[in-house]
């Protein structure tokens, strides 16, 4: 059962464009969304999360818009460099559940020069 | 990794053998988890750990078993490992709610 659908699979994107990834969630006791970034053979590494109660958070270059009635959350990664380039993974969690996340598939995210 | 060690990083066996991954932590912290990463799957947790000797299930736990007997330590272990094992198996700690650290994963390929 896939609770957290993203998309898209993977991005091609010129240095210094947007980057967007969306991600859609079905369970409403979701409460904590964090993205996470992997880079080729490390793990994944927490970069932005945001609470349901705000619809956006940034952090530098990376901004997370939040949609409570679409179930709907999407990364944007302005003015994007090839450093970006990574894999990028939205999940979810809620309270009381030890913490687990629940992931999406993953977006493999190409910056060009 | 914040503290988060994997032994090994490499692994090849082969069908039916046993096998048991190692975790190891420095941070103290209270949670852990194994997950496992494969294409087009994303990361699917196996099982946790919400103390020592307090262990669950995630959603992928079938043929395989988990042991903590120290705050420190999680052990994922397949018992008679199966070419659907194949994967790269990544160990987290948490302390704070969706806050995960990520350890540098092991690779294990099942012949």
């Amino acid at each position: 059962q896939q609770q957290v659908k993203q998309s898209p699979q993977s991005l091609i994107v010129q240095k210094g464009g947007i980057s967007i990834i969306n991600c859609a969630y079905e369970n409403t006791a979701f409460d904590y969304f964090p993205w996470y970034q992997q880079f080729p053979g490390k793990g994944p590494a927490l970069l932005i999360a945001i609470r349901p109660d705000v619809s956006e958070k940034k952090e530098g270059r990376f901004t997370i818009s939040f949609n409570k009635s679409a179930k709907q959350f999407s990364l944007h990664i302005m003015d994007s460099q090839p450093g970006d380039s990574a894999t990028y993974f939205c999940a979810a969690t809620s309270t009381g559940t030890a913490s687990k996340l629940t992931f999406g598939t993953g977006t493999r995210l190409q910056v060009t020069l | 990794d914040a503290g988060i060690t994997q032994s090994p990083r490499h692994k090849v066996t082969e069908t039916g053998t046993p096998v048991t991954l190692r975790c190891h932590q420095t941070e103290n912290h209270r949670y852990m988890y194994w997950y496992r990463q494969d294409p087009g799957h994303g990361l699917r947790l196996i099982h946790y750990s919400y103390g020592v000797k307090d262990t669950d299930k995630g959603e992928v736990s079938d043929g395989y078993s988990v042991s903590r007997s120290k705050t420190e330590d999680f052990l994922l272990t397949l018992e008679s490992a199966t070419s659907s094992q194949t994967s790269v198996y990544f160990c987290a700690i948490s302390e704070s709610k969706g806050m995960q650290f990520f350890g540098p994963g092991t690779r294990l390929t099942v012949l």
